[in-house]
């Protein structure tokens, strides 16, 4: 069973904090990992996607990758308040993503 | 550009009654298109893969019959819930890839079945 462990939050953090969420995956022949941003009601929204082993910056977003502890990170610097969100982490083996139970943020003004 | 759309994007229906869900890729042909399911404050299931002009591969422990999958071109897919019961109320999201792995996600829609 390939399994992608998040916590569940939330995690709370301070207005321009940075918010630091992490992600375990069990299938070491995973290849792409990605992080998806969720809305209450809403679809996944693609942040970040991760490939190689290290880190990997889009504007504000953070995202590592150490494919021997089989750890994915993301972190948030400058949360604002629409960063509110769940956090989804997804490995991909194949052409298939596996996603985790994903981590609630929620930024403080 | 990798815009995928779905319709309807809220359904409500009766009991026993069939629901079709359209999934389309608007400004890319997707060389695969899946189907996920969301149940409230859980992550997504994926229920099946579909592949233009082949049947559709279910994820284990989803019924075919029940689901049915129509990947009828290479920028539309359709989910078609049969016989639909209040246990299949759920969020139903469609994703597409353009690219080798990366998939965009569609909208979704909610399915309620009274």
């Amino acid at each position: 069973q390939k399994e992608v462990e998040q916590n569940s939050g939330p995690l709370s953090v301070p207005e321009g904090a940075i918010a630091s969420l992490n992600c375990t995956y069990s299938d070491r022949g995973s290849q792409s990992f990605f992080w998806y941003r969720q809305y209450s009601g809403k679809s996944p929204e693609l942040i970040m996607s991760i490939y190689s082993n290290g880190d990997k910056e889009d504007g504000r977003f953070t995202a590592q990758l150490n494919k021997a502890s089989q750890y994915v990170s993301l972190l948030i610097r400058d949360s604002q308040p629409s960063d509110s969100a769940t956090y989804l982490c997804a490995a991909q083996g194949g052409n298939k993503l596996t996603f985790g139970g994903g981590t609630r943020v929620l930024v403080k003004p | 550009g990798a815009v995928v759309s779905q319709h309807p994007s809220r359904v409500i229906c009766k009991s026993g009654t069939s629901v079709k869900i359209e999934c389309r890729s608007l400004d890319f042909q997707a060389t695969t298109m899946f189907w996920y399911r969301q149940f409230p404050k859980q992550s997504l299931m994926l229920m099946a893969t579909s592949n233009e002009g082949s049947k559709a591969t279910y994820e284990q422990g989803v019924e075919k019959d029940k689901f049915l999958i129509n990947h009828a071109s290479l920028t539309l897919s359709t989910l078609t819930v049969t016989s639909a019961h209040p246990e299949d109320s759920s969020f139903y999201i469609c994703s597409a890839t353009r690219e080798a792995d990366t998939q965009y996600f569609g909208p979704g829609t909610r399915l309620t079945v009274l």
